[in-house]
């Protein structure tokens, strides 16, 4: 099935920096999402991107589908954005839903 | 309009028991997904069904079963639970397969 790796797994930033985080996988995909996970361990809707630039806020993401990647740009980071950071995808020969390990963002005051 | 709603949030079970978890998608929406959470192996997929069929399946022994009524709501079951099955359990609905998928809060299902 498909292999997902996202980095950095762990990134610490001051208050209002930027952030760019990464979505790698192996295959062909009909679906990718992000998610931002709360600490009551809710996934939250970031953005539904299999391909192109989508934006939202200080947020965006853009998927190069045939370079099998994918980005998630955080700008002005608040610390409201800590949290974990999950990319899944969807696609390949078993077309399986598959979740990268994520990326642990720490946002300092 | 509502969200993903699952049942019950938490629950605390002995080994050797079974389970079973309820999961209402959104309205309109006839695809449902199950994960599973857990620190160690993160989130993984359990299975998928539209449609009242299961769709795909991901690498779980047989105890892990579950199905999707008329209605959509769908149901997992776990028999003979073991300590190693204590994890959070989510659900996602979408309006169809390969659509954009809306996960509810998540059972916490502890295994003692």
């Amino acid at each position: 099935g498909i292999q997902v790796e996202q980095s950095p797994p762990d990134l610490i930033l001051q208050e209002g920096a930027n952030s760019t985080l990464r979505c790698n996988f192996s295959d062909s995909v009909n679906n990718l999402q992000w998610f931002h996970q709360n600490p009551w361990g809710q996934l939250i809707n970031l953005f539904y991107s299999p391909s192109g630039t989508k934006q939202n806020g200080r947020l965006s993401a853009t998927t190069v589908a045939t370079e099998r990647y994918s980005l998630l740009y955080i700008s002005s980071s608040q610390t409201t954005d800590s949290g974990v950071y999950f990319c899944a995808v969807q696609g390949g020969r078993d077309d399986k839903i598959i979740f990268g390990k994520g990326t642990r963002l720490h946002i300092l005051p | 309009k509502a969200g993903v709603t699952q049942t019950p949030r938490y629950l605390i079970k002995t080994r050797g028991q079974q389970v079973t978890l309820s999961c209402s998608p959104i309205s309109g929406h006839r695809s449902v997904s199950w994960y599973q959470q857990t620190p160690g192996q993160g989130l993984q997929f359990l299975f998928e069904y539209f449609s009242e069929t299961q769709r795909n399946k991901g690498n779980f022994p047989g105890r892990f079963s579950g199905r999707q009524f008329s209605n959509s709501r769908s149901e997992m079951n776990v028999s003979t639970l073991e300590l190693g099955d204590s994890a959070l359990y989510l659900c996602a609905s979408s309006v169809s397969l390969n659509t954009e998928a809306f996960f509810g809060q998540g059972t916490r299902l502890t295994v003692v």
